[in-house]
């Protein structure tokens, strides 16, 4: 079992459309998530940071968290072509590095 | 800019050579990590620092690879004798300490081994 786990894609959606994307870890101690956006030939962006079971809202973004079923995900509301990229689930393991996911690779239709 | 800096953003380099690559935190940020992604993955941890101190390396981190930050600011990695399995991107990330603190990544360093 992979310790971050993705959903598959590539997911395609319209414009204006809500994206979802899930991530699963396998490490019951862990304490901080984060999303990250890669554009194609990019870096990694820090997008959100989650901490506490529930909801956390940053503009079109919602990250959702459930500790006890190690489930975290992120809503794009109102998806735009310029959120097309592939995002990055990571997990605060212990020394606060971090462990990813393979990335989901989405692409807004206009 | 008072981002994460990575120099070079590329590197070709032919197999059995030795390459050097730098990254300058953000300023205030006490803590700087590396990591290596290749296509179509996440990126894979590979060593931190908390100021001068190597905390934690990476088994991925193999006997040809170093890494130093001499004064706690500035990084390098060293990979020696390159093979072609290193071809990769090379990111550098840094943060302030602490458990869970966010890390923020500089533009990378893409290594080709040919």
């Amino acid at each position: 079992q992979k310790e971050v786990e993705q959903n598959s894609g590539p997911l395609s959606v319209p414009e204006g459309a809500i994206a979802s994307l899930n991530c699963t870890y396998s490490d019951r101690v862990s304490q901080s998530f984060f999303w990250y956006r890669q554009y194609s030939g990019k870096s990694p962006e820090l997008i959100m940071s989650i901490y506490s079971n529930g909801d956390k809202e940053d503009g079109r973004f919602t990250a959702q968290l459930n500790k006890a079923s190690q489930y975290v995900s992120l809503l794009i509301r109102d998806s735009q072509p310029s959120d097309s990229a592939t995002y990055l689930c990571a997990v605060g393991t212990s020394g606060s590095r971090l462990t990813f996911g393979e990335g989901t690779q989405l692409t807004v239709n206009p | 800019d008072t981002g994460v800096s990575q120099d070079p953003r590329h590197k070709i380099t032919k197999r059995g050579q030795n390459v050097t690559f730098r990254c300058d935190p953000i300023s205030e940020h006490n803590r700087l990590y590396w990591y290596r992604q290749t296509l179509g993955q996440g990126p894979e941890f590979l060593t931190y620092f908390q100021n001068e101190a190597q905390l934690e390396k990476s088994r991925l981190l193999s006997d040809r690879f170093s890494a130093e930050r001499p004064k706690g600011s500035f990084s390098t990695l060293e990979i020696q004798r390159t093979e072609q399995g290193d071809s990769a991107m090379y990111l550098c990330a840094s943060s302030l300490a602490g458990e869970g603190v966010e890390a923020f990544f500089g533009q990378g360093t893409r290594l080709t081994v040919v």
